[in-house]
């Protein structure tokens, strides 16, 4: 059964740093890209970031480009996303997701069950 | 960028069907995936590239894409349906849809 366990959500100040992992199990983890998707409390869905099976490629959002990084350890099975200058727009819970296969054009096989992010203003 | 637009809300009453459409231009050219999302809970797949259903997905879900629109359908709805569905697909990163709110009535 595939498992994605988020952590690192918490409180953090404007302008504050933070960084997500989320650690993987039952499945070939580098053999399928991963994603971040975030969600506004009671808002819709919006993706964040991703990463190939081998890091080769990695793909940002706009409105979180230059601010964010992913990043993946595949002896370690796990994905961070180390985030920077926080600003009370980033406020969402972050998901980790599982893409279909190695590369892009993935749709989302399984998440997780979200870590909340709360920047205070 | 490339846009999605889902009808804020849909009701239906039980046991009978529900379409949720998701727009976009020339969209029948992408592959459609669609997610369902109950209260307090992670987002599930419930309709891959354009009409196939993931393994443990009634059957009563289906899905159907032609040229400005893709389509899920719930046959036979049950309370247990009632829930957020979001259409997404790839344009050069990916773009979900704005959510529907299925209301079983």
């Amino acid at each position: 059964e595939v498992q994605l366990v988020e952590s690192g959500g918490v409180v953090v100040q404007r302008g504050g740093s933070l960084r997500l992992s989320c650690a993987a199990s039952g499945f070939t983890f580098d053999d399928f890209s991963m994603h971040w998707v975030r969600q506004v409390p009671g808002k819709g869905l919006e993706w964040v970031s991703f990463i190939t099976c081998d890091s080769g490629r990695r793909d940002y959002a706009d409105s979180v480009k230059g601010r964010f990084t992913i990043s993946r350890d595949n002896s370690e099975d796990s994905l961070n996303l180390q985030m920077n200058s926080l600003t009370p727009e980033d406020t969402a819970f972050y998901y980790c997701v599982k893409g279909d296969s190695c590369g892009y054009y993935n749709y989302f096989e399984s998440w997780g069950q979200g870590t909340l992010v709360t920047v205070s203003p | 960028s490339y846009v999605l637009t889902q009808p804020p809300s849909v009701s239906v009453a039980p046991g009978k069907t529900a379409r949720i459409t998701c727009g976009g231009n020339n969209i029948g050219s992408r592959s459609v995936h669609w997610y369902q999302q109950k209260p307090g809970q992670a987002p599930v797949l419930v309709v891959n590239d354009d009409s196939d259903r993931p393994s443990g997905i009634p059957e009563r879900f289906s899905g159907f894409t032609s040229r400005n629109s893709a389509t899920l359908t719930i046959s036979r709805v049950e309370a247990g349906d009632e829930a957020d569905y979001y259409c997404q697909v790839w344009d050069s990163l990916v773009v979900f849809g704005g959510g529907t709110k299925l209301t079983v009535l």
